[in-house]
């Protein structure tokens, strides 16, 4: 069955770093691209960036590119983000989102469920 | 960055009513622009890519219309199921991708 796996949630202290995992399952990994889709409580839909893994290149909105970095491994079929110098503002679903093939690379015909991050000291 | 302004915001219908939910761009998109359905609790599901093309296993009573910078998701018939979020999203000016704000469709 075709599915992205995403890491749980997680607790993390103001100033911290997350890593967020999503594991691909089904498909030849490097088809596709990969992002990263951040929904805080209430709010609409957020593009932090995105990676094609067959170039290994990442792309990122402006508002994120000093604290986001976005990797993937071949090998295992995983794409992660990493968000540094958390803020109470952080605090949000984070989804990973897949792209390709049947669509364009950077629209998003597959999802994962989500992983929340919650901020808190 | 281009900017989606979607409207209305919350659009109130009934099983059977058909549902017009418009995204108007800051600029031509062409029709690089999808439609996504959300329900509480899930994540995001693919509905329109490329203004007008449904994506697999969508029901035929969804159809997207639009290019430039006006875009229309039309529910033809409005199922129980249907009573969800939609976001507009564009790719061809990126990055960023942007999403609009969301029309929540409510009964």
């Amino acid at each position: 069955q075709v599915q992205l796996m995403q890491s749980g949630a997680v607790v993390k202290e103001p100033g911290s770093s997350v890593k967020v995992s999503c594991t691909a399952s089904g498909g030849t990994f490097t088809d596709y691209a990969f992002s990263w889709v951040r929904q805080a409580p209430g709010q609409g839909l957020e593009w932090m960036g995105g990676i094609l893994p067959i170039y290994n290149a990442a792309h990122y909105s402006q508002k994120f590119r000093d604290r986001v970095t976005i990797t993937a491994d071949e090998s295992t079929s995983t794409a992660y983000m990493e968000l540094k110098t958390l803020t109470s503002e952080d605090a949000a679903t984070y989804y990973c989102a897949r792209g390709g093939m049947a669509v364009a690379h950077w629209d998003f015909d597959l999802w994962g469920r989500g992983t929340l991050v919650t901020v808190s000291s | 960055e281009i900017v989606l302004t979607q409207s209305p915001a919350t659009l109130s219908l009934s099983p059977g009513e058909r549902a017009t939910l418009s995204c108007t761009a800051s600029q031509s998109i062409s029709n690089y622009l999808a439609w996504y359905q959300q329900k509480p609790g899930q994540a995001p599901r693919l509905l329109i890519h490329d203004a007008s093309n449904r994506a697999p296993g969508i029901p035929a009573r969804f159809s997207g219309s639009g290019s430039g910078t006006d875009f229309t998701l039309t529910i033809s018939s409005l199922e129980p199921e249907d009573f969800a979020v939609y976001y507009c999203q564009q790719r061809i000016n990126w990055p960023p991708i942007t999403f609009g704000q969301g029309t929540r469709l409510e009964i």
